[in-house]
């Protein structure tokens, strides 16, 4: 089993940068793919981006591709999504989550942290 | 992209009632290796999603037995055999398959008539 917490969230202006970060506690992170989701408010969930167990193979949704960065160090139990030239509509509730089995999509979620872009 | 279509968006039941959410995708979610990647998650209020169903039919730990998935190709069926109250919420189907990207249907809402 996987707990995640997510934070790094906040209130940002156009144009701006923000990273998040998403601690997973337990001993299979290391070999988990792991996802950002977002959720705008009042919306649906929309896939962000994935990261391989190893790093080494990274995938964006077109929406956010060049802008955002997904990352990851296994020696700190760490996810990582840095936020580039955020815009209004990347507003949303973001979500890390897990794939620990191979296949077995967004096992575990964390508890989600807002990023309002605004001016 | 494959795009998902889920029906209807928004769902009455009664207390005891059965309910049935359909998920349908634009294109064949079998992938070459011969598995199908359509999940449901479930999202209560003020919470984050939970896998209910994973592979079309497989039920996650923890999850009543109430809830069950089925389906094949483009066509796929979540039910709850008795909806109680705790069931209330938003249901998404998602598929796996045919990514970059993974996408999700609009989500449908269950509440208690």
């Amino acid at each position: 089993q996987l707990q995640l917490v997510d934070s790094g969230g906040g209130v940002v202006q156009p144009g701006r940068s923000l990273r998040l970060s998403c601690v997973a506690s337990g001993s299979t992170f290391s070999s988990a793919a792991m996802h950002w989701v977002r959720q705008a408010p009042g919306k649906g969930l929309e896939w962000v981006a994935v990261i391989w167990s190893d790093g080494n193979n990274k995938f964006y949704a077109d929406s956010v591709k060049g802008r955002f960065t997904i990352s990851r160090d296994n020696s700190k139990n760490t996810l990582y999504l840095q936020m580039d030239s955020l815009r209004v509509e990347d507003t949303a509730l973001y979500y890390c989550a897990s794939e620990v089995f191979g296949g077995r999509h967004f096992d575990y979620w964390g508890q989600g942290t807002l990023v309002t872009v605004s001016s | 992209d494959v795009v998902m279509t889920q029906s209807p968006l928004s769902l009455p039941v009664t207390l005891g009632q059965p309910a049935s959410i359909s998920c349908r995708s634009s294109q064949s979610l079998v992938h070459s290796n011969g598995k199908t990647y359509l999940n449901w998650f479930q999202q209560r209020p003020g919470q984050s999603p939970r896998r209910l169903i994973y592979q079309v039919s497989n039920r996650d730990s923890g999850v009543p037995d109430r809830f069950s998935g089925s389906g094949s190709g483009t066509d796929f069926t979540l039910k709850i055999s008795r909806v109680e109250a705790e069931d209330v919420g938003l249901y998404y189907c998602m598929q796996g398959t045919h990514w970059p990207p993974y996408t999700f249907g609009q989500g449908t809402k269950l509440e208690i008539k």
